[in-house]
């Protein structure tokens, strides 16, 4: 597609189920990243990927957290058990790559909207 | 760690007035800049960014200058419109660091006709 897609769009779930939020970045774009924006946080790095591998978790706030990439193309970002803190803007983003000159730039999705009753 | 600091809003302007939104960075090296735009109901678009001292990123009307020696990168616009309304983010990346973003913590704009 033209841009970074994300799904679902909105998701609520009760407390302590499972969400999976899915991201399908820009064909061609070997980097991959979550961010997450929440009223009181503002925006946060959660992790990144460089193809299939993930060089930096370091933002991710729990071992609740997990994700994943397959065939350098879609990722999926994992919340076991979730908490009300949990609710927030997951965003995905990518770009050409981490490691040349003029790589640097992330594009985003559009983020799905999480709520944890 | 690297850090980003702007303005606290919201900043209110009439349309026509000449804006401007601050913006320091703490980082060692040379990180790129950036400034995104989220407009209401809508996600974060890439404004303009800078890669290098003294580099000038500019977009829509929208200018701003990476000063390493003061660590900022101010964003400013002659004149605005009401279609400017929305919240500003302003963001630093280091390659060393796979590029990811740090973010400030936005400023919203509000543009009154």
């Amino acid at each position: 597609g033209a841009g970074v897609s994300q799904s679902p769009s909105n998701k609520v779930t009760e407390k302590g189920k499972d969400v999976e939020l899915r991201c399908d970045p820009i064909s061609g774009h070997t980097a991959l990243y979550w961010y997450r924006q929440s009223l009181g946080q503002g925006l946060e790095f959660l992790i990144y990927f460089q193809g299939n591998s993930a060089p930096d978790k370091s933002g991710l706030p729990s071992d609740r957290f997990s994700a994943e990439r397959t065939g350098g193309s879609v990722s999926t970002l994992t919340i076991q058990r979730t908490q009300q803190e949990d609710s927030a803007v997951y965003l995905c983003a990518s770009s050409l790559g981490t490691t040349g000159w003029g790589q640097e730039t992330q594009y985003f999705g559009p983020g799905t909207r999480l709520l944890v009753l | 760690g690297d850090s980003v600091t702007q303005m606290e809003g919201p900043v209110t302007l009439s349309e026509e007035a000449f804006l401007t939104i601050n913006c320091t960075y703490t980082a060692t090296g040379y990180p790129s800049l950036f400034w995104y735009v989220q407009y209401p109901g809508e996600g974060l678009q890439l404004l303009l960014k800078a890669t290098k001292a003294d580099d000038k990123g500019s977009n829509k009307g929208f200018e701003a200058t990476y000063r390493k020696e003061t660590t900022s990168f101010h964003l400013e616009k002659g004149s605005v419109q009401v279609s400017d309304s929305a919240v500003y983010f302003c963001a630093l990346s280091r390659m060393e660091y796979g590029n990811k973003l740090v973010f400030g913590a936005g400023t919203i704009l509000r543009v009154k006709s």
